[in-house]
């Protein structure tokens, strides 16, 4: 069964600093990963994806992939209160038809 | 760009009954979605991928009699939930895939279904 582990938190950092998310797949041939971000009572939204080893840099986000480990991370910088939400990682199958599986999640406090 | 939306936004309907829920995508097409159901403080889990113009396909587990799914054109799909019972009460959401090769996905708003 192709599993997306993730810690459920709650991850508590104080606002300003660095929120560092984690996430380990079992699917060896996955390729495609992404991190998406959910308020409470809603939709997940898209923050970051990423396909290739190293670092992907948006804004104050950075998404960390190492496949031989395979461990996926998010990197938040200067977290905000308006972080505060429940992270999803997503990893999508290898064998195509665009199916992903989450992770459960990990919810993000920001204090102010 | 790669908006999706969903109809209704909440529903409150009574066991035993159907409900139909729509989900669009506005700005380009779709040829495969996605419905989930999300149960409080747990994950997504994928219920069925919706083909255009085929049959749906359903995860392990999930009743496909009881879960309808039409993908009637490229810029729609329905869920209609069957003879509703209250442990069905969920939220719904739907995806598709955006355009080009990044395979990302893009949520629809969701469905709160209640069912009493």
């Amino acid at each position: 069964q192709k599993e997306v582990e993730q810690n459920s938190g709650p991850l508590s950092v104080p606002e300003g600093a660095i929120a560092s998310l984690n996430c380990t797949y079992s699917d060896r041939g996955s390729q495609s990963f992404f991190w998406y971000r959910q308020y409470s009572g809603k939709s997940p939204e898209l923050i970051m994806s990423i396909y290739s080893n190293g670092d992907k840099e948006d804004g104050r986000f950075t998404a960390q992939l190492n496949k031989a480990s395979q461990y996926v991370s998010l990197l938040i910088r200067d977290s905000q209160p308006s972080d505060s939400a429940t992270y999803l990682c997503a990893v999508m199958h290898s064998g195509g038809y665009q199916k992903v599986t989450f992770g459960t999640g990990t919810k993000l406090q920001v204090i102010p | 760009g790669a908006v999706v939306s969903q109809h209704p936004s909440w529903v409150i309907c009574k066991s035993g009954t159907s409900v139909k829920i729509e989900c669009r995508s506005l700005d380009f097409q779709a040829t495969t979605m996605f419905w989930y159901r999300q149960f409080p403080k747990q994950s997504l889990m994928l219920m069925a991928t919706s083909n255009e113009g085929s049959k749906a396909t359903y995860e392990q587990g999930v009743e496909k009699d009881k879960f309808l799914i039409n993908h009637a054109s490229l810029t729609l799909s329905t869920l209609t939930v069957t003879s509703a019972h209250p442990e069905d009460s969920s939220f719904y959401i739907c995806s598709a895939p955006g355009q080009g090769r990044t395979y990302e996905q893009y949520f629809g708003p969701g469905t709160r279904l209640t069912v009493t």
